[in-house]
């Protein structure tokens, strides 16, 4: 079955670029999502279809792909952008999250 | 605007049968790609897919639970329906419903209802 891997924790300094993988064999033919949750809160997509970007996310969340690796770059993170990353892929009948990433910016 | 909100017992006993309902305005899951999805997510830990069900009716498990879990819509009340049966300690877990499309490539989860603390213990 596939599997979709993150680091457990990703730390940074505010205002340095922070970089977030996700890695799966499944992520060479299909898209990733990534969403952003915050402790007590519902999870919030911040990136689709590897790259794009809702309305309404700041333009300093960026994703990119490379073959079975996807980069979440959040550039100049801001203290509120401190929370766990989730990404997120489907095969035909099955929807995939990694593990998830504890973003610290301090 | 699209909303979510799920809603069943705080509270269930092993062994039991557990149902939670998705009650969903701003989309309709008559319209043609549209579906929802169950997701939890247990104290401390990752999200976890459960279940989606989609416009055409078709519903999709997960494979370790799938003997357990039902998935079921009421298109006239805009609502979905969960059942997990034979619930354990490990089940607890917030339950979230979430919005979901067909595309091309596969599903897209897009919005999320603010989920449910679901706690078994006797």
């Amino acid at each position: 079955s596939y599997e979709l891997t993150q680091p457990s924790s990703v730390s940074v300094s505010p205002g340095q670029t922070a970089r977030i993988i996700c890695s799966g064999d499944v992520l060479a033919k299909k898209y990733v999502r990534w969403f952003q949750q915050k402790p007590g809160q519902a999870p919030v997509l911040v990136i689709y279809k590897d790259s794009e970007r809702p309305s309404g996310i700041p333009e300093r969340f960026s994703g990119s792909s490379s073959g079975t690796t996807v980069t979440l770059t959040i550039s100049g993170a801001q203290v509120e952008d401190e929370a766990d990353y989730y990404c997120y892929s489907a095969t035909d009948n099955n929807l995939l999250f990694g593990g998830g990433t504890k973003l610290t910016v301090l | 605007q699209v909303t979510l909100r799920e809603s069943g017992p705080a509270l269930v006993r092993p062994t039991q049968t557990l149902t939670l309902t998705c009650t969903f305005s701003g989309f309709s899951l008559t319209t043609s790609g549209m579906c929802v999805s169950w997701i939890r997510q247990p104290p401390g830990k990752a999200l976890e897919w459960l279940a989606l069900i989609a416009w055409d009716d078709d519903k999709y498990y997960t494979t370790s639970l799938k003997t357990r879990l039902t998935i079921s819509q009421d298109t006239s009340k805009n609502q979905v329906v969960l059942t997990m049966t034979n619930v354990d300690p490990v089940d607890t877990a917030t339950y979230y419903c979430a919005r979901a499309r067909e595309y091309s490539y596969g599903h897209g989860v897009d919005y999320w209802g603010q989920g449910t603390l679901v706690t078994v213990s006797s």
